[in-house]
């Protein structure tokens, strides 16, 4: 069974960098598969934030691709995400997940991780 | 990108059955069988309930079912029970090589 853990800080402070840390189990992040970030501020839906394939191609969202970077630690089985120059508006919890074969659906998913940003 | 467009709410009694509609455009939903559903009970993360417009993952129930029709893709609960009562959403893959959600939709049974 593939099963993935975020980490990081639960809180960040405006103008800094949120960090998260994805580690996958069950499944290596060689394989034919993306690996992607969803986030949902409290009391909202679902918005898609991006993916990326082991070989370092990535495609992020339009609306956050000037703030976002994501990478792949193959040698720990783990993949993250950065997002800088966060406001209050980046407050969410943050899923990652599996997107099989890319271009595709989301079938195994993080318990996600609730990232607070504030002062 | 804007998110595709679910209705805020449905509702229906047990053993009744709702559509659930994912309005997109021939940029996402009209032009890719890549179209897939959530079910999100309250504090829990997503579980993939439908993907490629009408399969079932294994272990989802057969009253789940998905279908599309141009722009726009449907999930219908048939037979349903107060366990099914959650958040749905749409999702699709759009010609920008990127994935789009709708904006949810809250499922209540009476």
């Amino acid at each position: 069974q593939v099963q993935l853990q975020e980490s990081g800080p639960g809180l960040v402070k405006p103008s800094g960098t949120l960090s998260l840390t994805c580690a996958v189990s069950g499944d290596s992040i060689r394989s034919s598969h993306w690996w992607g970030w969803i986030r949902q501020p409290p009391g909202k839906g679902l918005e898609w934030v991006g993916y990326i394939h082991y070989s370092g191609s990535t495609y992020y969202n339009p609306s956050l691709m000037s703030r976002v970077t994501m990478s792949i630690d193959t040698s720990k089985n783990q993949f993250s995400l950065r997002v800088t120059s966060v406001s209050a508006l980046d407050t969410a919890v943050y899923y990652c997940a599996r997107n099989y074969g890319g271009n595709s659906y989301f079938d195994f998913w993080g318990q996600g991780t609730l990232v607070t940003v504030s002062s | 990108q804007s998110a595709l467009t679910q209705p805020p709410s449905v509702s229906g009694s047990p053993g009744q059955s709702v559509t659930i509609s994912c309005i997109g455009s021939s940029s996402d939903v009209g032009n890719y069988n890549r179209v897939s559903w959530y079910q999100q009970p309250p504090g829990t993360a997503p579980k993939l309930m439908i993907y490629d417009v009408s399969y079932r993952p294994s272990g989802v129930p057969d009253r789940f079912s998905g279908s599309k029709s141009g722009n726009t893709a449907s999930l219908t609960i048939s037979g349903l029970q107060a366990e099914d009562e959650a958040d749905y959403y749409c999702s699709s893959y759009t010609s920008s090589s990127t994935m789009m959600f709708g904006g949810g939709t809250k499922l209540t049974v009476l």
